[in-house]
């Protein structure tokens, strides 16, 4: 019962560097998502897949890219890390057909940029 | 924009009592609606989802309602527990496939 699985859990990074947080899923889920959770801004949207072959931007997209590597797997690139990326990032998935599936969420990857 | 918006930001109450969190969202056609928890250092568990067209779900000692009309929900808990204590977020999906959150209620069931 693995559900999503992110890599790393903890991260940190000097600014400038680059690093790819990793996210697999076993629940044959279509679409795949990549928030961020900030003290006092709640959860926010930096990208989606809706199905694989394809990917979306976004509330909070800069600064970040995305790989859908397959349709278990979905990648976030942080390519020159800056201190306001510093944060908690989430990946979740769900069916597609939004209306009655939920999304499932993983444990998270907390990174600090310093 | 859809707006999310959780009251109160916090809550303690004593082991037993029953209590309503309440979510309000500023655009009524939402697809669905999905209350989580999310306990300290970890992810999003969810909870309840409740589709546009259902007024409310229940599991266990948990009871979600909506009205999407009035843009609100409220998540209810019956005898709380001392493990009832997180974080709760609802959140909404409208347009596209992407969850809007709430900055959440962090509750408190001391014993």
């Amino acid at each position: 019962n693995a559900g999503v699985t992110q890599t790393p859990k903890f991260q940190v990074l000097k600014t400038g560097q680059s690093m790819t947080l990793q996210c697999a899923q076993d629940m044959n889920h279509n679409s795949m998502y990549w928030y961020r959770q900030d003290p006092g801004m709640g959860l926010r949207l930096i990208y989606y897949s809706a199905s694989e072959g394809t990917t979306d931007k976004g509330e909070v997209p800069n600064g970040y890219n995305v790989s859908r590597l397959n349709k278990r797997e979905f990648s976030l690139r942080l390519e020159s890390a800056a201190p306001s990326q510093t944060s908690v990032y989430f990946c979740a998935s769900s069916d597609l057909g939004q209306g009655d599936q939920p999304q499932h969420f993983g444990d998270g990857t907390r990174l600090s940029i310093l | 924009k859809q707006e999310v918006t959780q009251i109160p930001a916090a809550l303690s109450v004593p082991e037993g009592e029953n209590l309503v969190l309440n979510c309000s969202f500023t655009d009524s056609a939402i697809y669905n609606l999905q209350w989580f928890r999310q306990d300290p250092g970890k992810g999003l568990t969810s909870l309840l989802l409740i589709q546009s067209s259902q007024r409310e779900q229940t599991s266990g000692r948990l009871n979600a309602s909506l009205d999407k009309s009035s843009g609100r929900s409220t998540l209810y808990i019956a005898a709380s527990q001392p493990g009832d204590s997180a974080t709760y977020l609802c959140a909404v999906i409208d347009s596209g496939y992407a969850l809007n959150f709430g900055k959440g209620t962090s509750l408190l069931v001391t014993p």
